[in-house]
């Protein structure tokens, strides 16, 4: 399978407790984006990552979450001391940076349950 | 900031209609436009990508419209069958000096329901 692939599908969580989700993007894709859908809603952009950099990060980012891509390949989302709220899905996508090409493809998703 | 809305939040036709489904935004310095479809509790599947400088996409039985004077876009769907039952998104890059800045700001959605 060459598509955006996240891991877990599914997480349930107590509250408190620190969670980390993965995405592995298409593999010639240099640009890598963390959005999160909550029910009923369209995704919202979360943070984005241009090789290994991370070039922007939204206010819907609170400090208890952080975002790194080491290395430019994958990336991992952690969310510290998990709340209610953050139940939610979180989506991955990637796409290249080319002027001509900038589609963007999605992953699955990692379903997140706080409980 | 930009803001997308879809118009409408839901609709249910019958197998065989030909159906319209709306987006509209508010900033038009867009780079692309792309419509996705989204199956319950599944990721997107990206559809149609228009560049800012084309005026419409056609795969299959789908045909994707952009007007960005006017902030506009419109999903066209011929001949409806049930398995295009689903939630259809659209969302647009910001232009940054010519090329796409990325990020996608979406809708909230319309949700199709093709019954038999």
């Amino acid at each position: 399978d060459t598509g955006v692939s996240q891991d877990p599908r599914h997480k349930i969580t107590k509250r408190g407790q620190n969670v980390t989700f993965r995405c592995d993007p298409i593999s010639e894709h240099n640009r890598l984006y963390w959005y999160r859908q909550t029910l009923g809603q369209g995704p919202e952009f979360l943070t984005y990552f241009q090789n290994e950099a991370q070039l922007e990060k939204s206010r819907l980012l609170s400090d208890r979450f952080s975002a790194e891509r080491p290395k430019g390949s994958f990336s991992t989302l952690e969310i510290q001391r998990t709340e209610q709220g953050d139940s939610a899905m979180y989506l991955c996508a990637s796409s290249t940076s080319d002027r001509g090409n900038t589609e963007a493809f999605f992953g699955q998703g990692t379903r997140l349950t706080v409980v | 900031k930009q803001e997308v809305t879809q118009i409408p939040a839901a609709l249910s036709v019958p197998e065989g209609e030909n159906l319209v489904l709306n987006c509209s935004f508010t900033d038009s310095a867009i780079y692309n436009l792309q419509w996705f479809r989204q199956d319950p509790g599944k990721g997107l599947t990206s559809l149609l990508l228009i560049q800012s400088s084309q005026r419409e996409q056609t795969s299959g039985r789908l045909n994707a419209s952009l007007d960005k004077s006017s902030g506009r876009s419109t999903l066209y769907i011929a001949a409806s069958q049930p398995g295009d039952s689903a939630t259809y998104l659209c969302a647009v890059s910001r232009n940054a000096g010519g090329t796409s800045y990325g990020k996608l700001t979406f809708g909230q959605g319309t949700i199709l329901t093709v019954h038999p």
